[in-house]
């Protein structure tokens, strides 16, 4: 089993549409998880920090199920703007500062 | 505020030449660094990370090498490019070590080996 895995899509979506990616991760003593935005031929830019309580930036939103070990994204409205490739990343180990990063789902909004 | 830089943006070099990137922080001290490459159709692959001056670890042992001669200045190199070594190449960034944090990540270098 890979160590981070995530549906690469693409999905495509019409605007104001909700959308969701999973992104599934092995080591089971990872303890800090992320979401990351790449836009086409960019570096990757932090999308925001997923917790065990769930966050919610504005449309967005990241929820962590340590049992299953996943951690998800939703979108709410999408926007043509949100067109892009959501990276998960993943500690690769308790105390650890690396990052293992998933292939990433690219994401692209229909008018 | 923190910004890092690398350069060059781009590059085209021939297989068997050298390489040379650099990166730079700024608005920091003793960061931690790390270099990615991002290969076409892949994900993210962590080639090497330091946790200070001359401290570097390597993840994927290959033809490249990285050196760390000053605080916020990280070095990735080559002595002979493959067609393989072709990629986006990234530097990264976190606060010195004591917690888990997030990493940031400078502009990238694209480069192509013909």
């Amino acid at each position: 089993r890979k160590e981070v895995e995530q549906d690469p899509g693409p999905f495509n979506v019409p605007e104001g549409a909700t959308v969701a990616f999973n992104c599934t991760y092995s080591n089971s003593a990872s303890q800090s998880f992320f979401w990351y935005r790449q836009d086409c031929r960019k570096e990757p830019k932090l999308l925001m920090s997923v917790y065990s309580s769930g966050n919610e930036d504005g449309r967005f939103t990241a929820q962590l199920n340590r049992a299953s070990q996943y951690i998800s994204l939703l979108i709410r409205d999408s926007k043509l703007s949100d067109s892009a490739t959501y990276l998960c990343a993943v500690t690769t180990g308790a105390g650890s500062y690396q990052l293992t990063f998933g292939k990433g789902t690219k994401l692209s909004v229909i008018p | 505020s923190q910004t890092i830089h690398q350069w060059p943006a781009t590059l085209v070099q021939p297989v068997g030449s050298p390489l040379s990137l650099e990166c730079t922080v700024e608005g920091t001290s003793n960061p931690n660094l790390y270099w990615y490459r991002q290969a076409a159709g892949r994900g993210l692959q962590l080639l090497f990370y330091s946790v200070g001056i001359g401290q570097i670890s390597s993840e994927v042992p290959q033809n490249l090498s990285a050196s760390r001669p000053q605080d916020r200045q990280f070095i990735l190199s080559s002595k002979k490019l493959l067609l393989s070594d072709s990629g986006f190449y990234l530097c990264a960034w976190t606060p010195p070590s004591g917690g888990i944090d997030t990493q940031y990540f400078g502009p990238g270098t694209r480069l192509t080996v013909l």
